[in-house]
């Protein structure tokens, strides 16, 4: 498979566990910030979104929490599966169309 | 599978040349972004096309252009190619390009190789 990246943080956990994934972004005007997941060969797939009227958005056993006071944004993904690893990116956008990406956090999880 | 599709999966060309990449959007949407992403730099937005015209450029290379297609296909092209653009190239389609900021769905990726 493809490797998006050598020195991404990696985040180890166990099936079953908890995960939470985290991002700071850098620009305050954003109000627009979305989740994508990464497979190894694959293009990244959309997980969640949320706009900036909202601190908390749910979706399918992930979360997604957004705290502009301090420019922080959070995936928890509830139960996680071996499945679920991959590289996880965070993006934001101002307003318009175009969307900044992090740098991306690889998940590592373990049966 | 997220209904965009890309074509080729895999190019290799030498330095100096050129190449095309294609990419079909979901059905109905009209706008399409590309994206360059390489070990170092990430996932770098390069350029939009709404239905047909250009909306918005991010760091795209005068080496390379874009266009969309009346039939809301697009394709990249890369040209006097060199080693450092190596890279996965991705197309994204999005139902909106006007106002506000929708999910982009990303397609599979062309993974060129300059040697």
């Amino acid at each position: 498979g493809e490797s998006v990246g050598l020195h991404l943080p990696t985040l180890s956990v166990q099936e079953g566990d908890n995960s939470i994934i985290n991002c700071a972004y850098s620009n305050s005007a954003s109000d627009y910030f979305i989740w994508y997941k990464q497979e190894s060969g694959k293009g990244p797939q959309f997980i969640i979104d949320i706009r900036s009227n909202m601190d908390k958005r749910q979706g399918q056993r992930v979360t997604v929490l957004l705290n502009k006071t301090v420019k922080h944004l959070s995936l928890q993904i509830a139960a996680t599966q071996p499945g679920d690893s991959a590289v996880y990116f965070c993006a934001e956008s101002p307003g318009y169309s175009t969307l900044t990406f992090g740098k991306g956090t690889m998940l590592l999880v373990s049966p | 599978d997220s209904g965009v599709t890309q074509t080729p999966k895999h190019l290799i060309t030498a330095t100096g040349q050129r190449v095309t990449l294609r990419c079909s959007p979901r059905s109905g949407d009209l706008s399409v972004y590309w994206y360059q992403q390489s070990l170092d730099q990430g996932l770098q937005f390069l350029i939009q096309y709404y239905n047909g015209e250009e909306r918005a450029k991010g760091n795209i290379l005068e080496r390379f252009s874009a266009q969309q297609f009346p039939d809301l296909h697009s394709e990249l092209n890369l040209s006097s190619l060199e080693l450092g653009d190596s890279a996965l190239y991705f197309c994204a389609s999005s139902p909106r390009g006007v106002a506000g900021t929708y999910e982009q769905y990303f397609g599979p990726g062309t993974r060129l190789t300059v040697t």
